[in-house]
Parts: structure tokens; C-alpha cells; sequence
């Protein structure tokens, strides 16, 4: 089966630096999305990693190892407005969407 | 620029009813999805469409029927609604995905959230 494993919850604090992993394993790869979704709202795109490495954007940054079926998404300089869901999505071999379930981060004063 | 419209944003039914939810886009996507999302797992494809009139099944499709008449609309049936479609819906949309270049980023609407007592 098609799998997509993130943590629940993760709490940080204001200011801080905070890494939020995704591992997955699935039947091929096209290419791997972070969403963001705060509370009662739509997810909004943050990135698309398809190659290795690292994609900064911000404060944000995206990290992909194809290998190792593993990304992170790192937040920077964390603000309470950064305190949302974020969704690890996958593209398998069928151009299908696989999501994790996400994980729900809080950041504290 | 209104992006991806849902309606309505909730709704209540009884056990056995019919509604429909209504999806817009004007950005001239070829691509529309259907979601649904339920506490503790993942958004689940109920039903997509890579043009105007074509449909397709996704993850979970029963109870669910779609129609997509025209290009900027996607439409959600629930025929005989049951307590085991309470969830919100997010709509979707998306560019034909072909090459490095596009991303295929999906843009969603805000969310229906119904309640099937």
C-alpha cells in the first residue's frame, strides 16, 4: 500500500527554527508538495520538490531524498501566524495525489 | 479574483437526503478534483475531472456522483446522503500537468462542511 507518515503535533517556539518531516513510501514518484491549511481554512501551496536537495523560499525551505523517501520542511524565524496544519502530499507513478494527514504545529509566545 | 468557489459552505441533512455542492473556477484550469477531509487522515480524492465533460473515479467515490458540463465547473452529488459523509469538502483545481515546468499546484476552495444527521 501507498503510505505517508508525518507527525501528529509538534509545538515551537516564537522565533525559533522547526523541521517538520515527512517519510513515504509509494508506488513511484513525480514529485513531492507542502501545503499549509490553518484552521477552517483551504490548504495554500508552499512548495513542489521533484529533485534532490534543498529549495529555500523565505523562510521556508523544502528538503528532498529520493533514496531515502524522506522530506522536511523547515520554518525559520517561526511567527504565531505560522501556527496551521501542514500537509505532506506525494505524486506516484499515476499522477495521483497521495496526502498525509498532516501536522498540526503549535507555536507558543 | 475569485479563484475556486465552493457553495454552499455548510449545510445540514437528514439521513436519505439529496444536495448538491457547487464548484467555480476562473482561471481556466483543465483539472478539477473533489476532497474530502476527516480528522486524523489524509485529504481522499473522491472524483476528478481532466476536462469538461470527462470524469473520473478517485479514492472514494461511492455515494458521491459529479458532472462537469462546463470547463469552470465541477459539481458534487450526494443522491441518499448517510452519517458517514459528514466532512468538509474542498474542491480543487489545477493546470494540465505536463513537464518539469508546471508544478501542477493545486488552488482550493474555502471548504463545505456538511453535517448528515
Amino acid at each position: 500500500g501507498q503510505n505517508i507518515d508525518q507527525p501528529t503535533e509538534m509545538t515551537a517556539t516564537e522565533g525559533a527554527i522547526v523541521q517538520i518531516n515527512c517519510t513515504y513510501q509509494t508506488s513511484g514518484f513525480n514529485g513531492l508538495f507542502w501545503y499549509q491549511q490553518h484552521a477552517g481554512e483551504a490548504p495554500t501551496f508552499l512548495s513542489y520538490n521533484v529533485l534532490d536537495g534543498l529549495e529555500e523560499k523565505g523562510r521556508f525551505s523544502s528538503f528532498l531524498s529520493r533514496s531515502k523517501g524522506y522530506s522536511y520542511l523547515l520554518l525559520k524565524e517561526l511567527q504565531m501566524k505560522d501556527s496551521a496544519s501542514y500537509l505532506c502530499a506525494v505524486v506516484d507513478s499515476n499522477y495521483q495525489l497521495i496526502w498525509g494527514a498532516g501536522t498540526k504545529l503549535i507555536i507558543k509566545p | 479574483n475569485a479563484g475556486v468557489t465552493q457553495t454552499p459552505k455548510f449545510r445540514v441533512l437528514k439521513t436519505g437526503q439529496s444536495m448538491t455542492l457547487l464548484c467555480a473556477q476562473d482561471m481556466n484550469h483543465e483539472y478539477m478534483y473533489w476532497y474530502r477531509q476527516d480528522p486524523g487522515m489524509g485529504l481522499r480524492l473522491i472524483h476528478y475531472s481532466v476536462g469538461e465533460g470527462t470524469t473520473a473515479k478517485g479514492e472514494v467515490p461511492d455515494g458521491y456522483n459529479v458532472s462537469r458540463l462546463k470547463k469552470q465547473n465541477f459539481l458534487l452529488g450526494l443522491e441518499s446522503a448517510a452519517p458517514s459523509q459528514t466532512s468538509v469538502y474542498f474542491c480543487a483545481s489545477s493546470h494540465r500537468t505536463s513537464g518539469r515546468e508546471n508544478t501542477g499546484e493545486l488552488f482550493f476552495g474555502e471548504g463545505s462542511r456538511l453535517t448528515v444527521l
